[in-house]
């Protein structure tokens, strides 16, 4: 296990697409999150799940997003009906939750996101 | 509202000196602090953490200091080498609560050769 991995790396769509990003945290870790960052902005948190629970989405996180985590292990992020605004780094990382680093998170390489 | 600023969006320093990044944070509930790096193109990478039960914690050549009276933390690189030219961000954490990271607007580092 080398880290969190995300798929795709990129993705170009025209607007008015559904777009689906997958993430797969480091193994054993509880807790995933996924965030949005623009150009000269930090990572922006969007929602997190403790394993398969959603504790959390922002308020940033309109009804066209919608985020799973079936099964404690990997997670998907749906944007429904694209908008140019959309056009982002989307990212991804998990923190083991337990254990003496809990709150240490990873980060994934990251989806970037282009509507057309 | 900003929790969590860089107020320096960038920095450069010449190799073999010291760079010193700073952040401040507003909410007196964050317990835990983190640096990141990040390259273009790729996720953000983990530097060093500190807990607000410390003031200092050191990793290499990197050290991160906390004043927690001032809500100030400070990322110190010594010495600074060219490979440490990236976007550096902190975040901040409140762990008894809603366990969301909050990261800052990142200070991008130049290390001249």
């Amino acid at each position: 296990d080398t880290g969190v991995s995300q798929n795709p790396r990129h993705k170009i769509t025209k607007r008015g697409q559904n777009v689906t990003f997958r993430c797969d945290p480091i193994s054993e870790h509880n807790r995933l999150y996924w965030y949005r960052q623009t150009l000269g902005q930090g990572p922006e948190f969007l929602t997190y799940f403790q394993n398969e629970a959603q504790l959390e989405k922002s308020r940033l996180l309109s009804d066209r997003f919608s985020a799973e985590r079936p099964k404690g292990s990997f997670s998907t992020l749906e944007i429904q009906r694209t908008e140019q605004g959309d056009s982002a780094m989307y990212l991804c990382a998990s923190s083991p939750g337990t254990g003496d680093f809990y709150n240490e998170q990873f980060f994934g390489p990251g989806t970037r996101l282009t509507v057309l | 509202d900003q929790q969590v600023k860089q107020n320096s969006p960038s920095l450069s320093v010449q190799e073999g000196r010291i760079s010193i990044l700073n952040c401040d944070y507003t909410n007196s509930m964050f317990d835990y602090f983190l640096w990141y790096k990040k390259y273009p193109a790729e996720g953000p990478t983990f530097l060093i953490s500190i807990s607000s039960i410390k003031d200092k914690n050191e990793d290499g050549r990197f050290t991160v200091f906390l004043n927690k009276s001032a809500k100030h933390l400070s990322l110190h690189i010594v010495p600074s080498q060219p490979g440490d030219s990236a976007v550096y961000f902190c975040a901040a954490l409140w762990s008894s609560g809603t366990y969301k990271y909050i990261f800052g607007t990142g200070t991008r580092l130049k290390v001249l050769a």
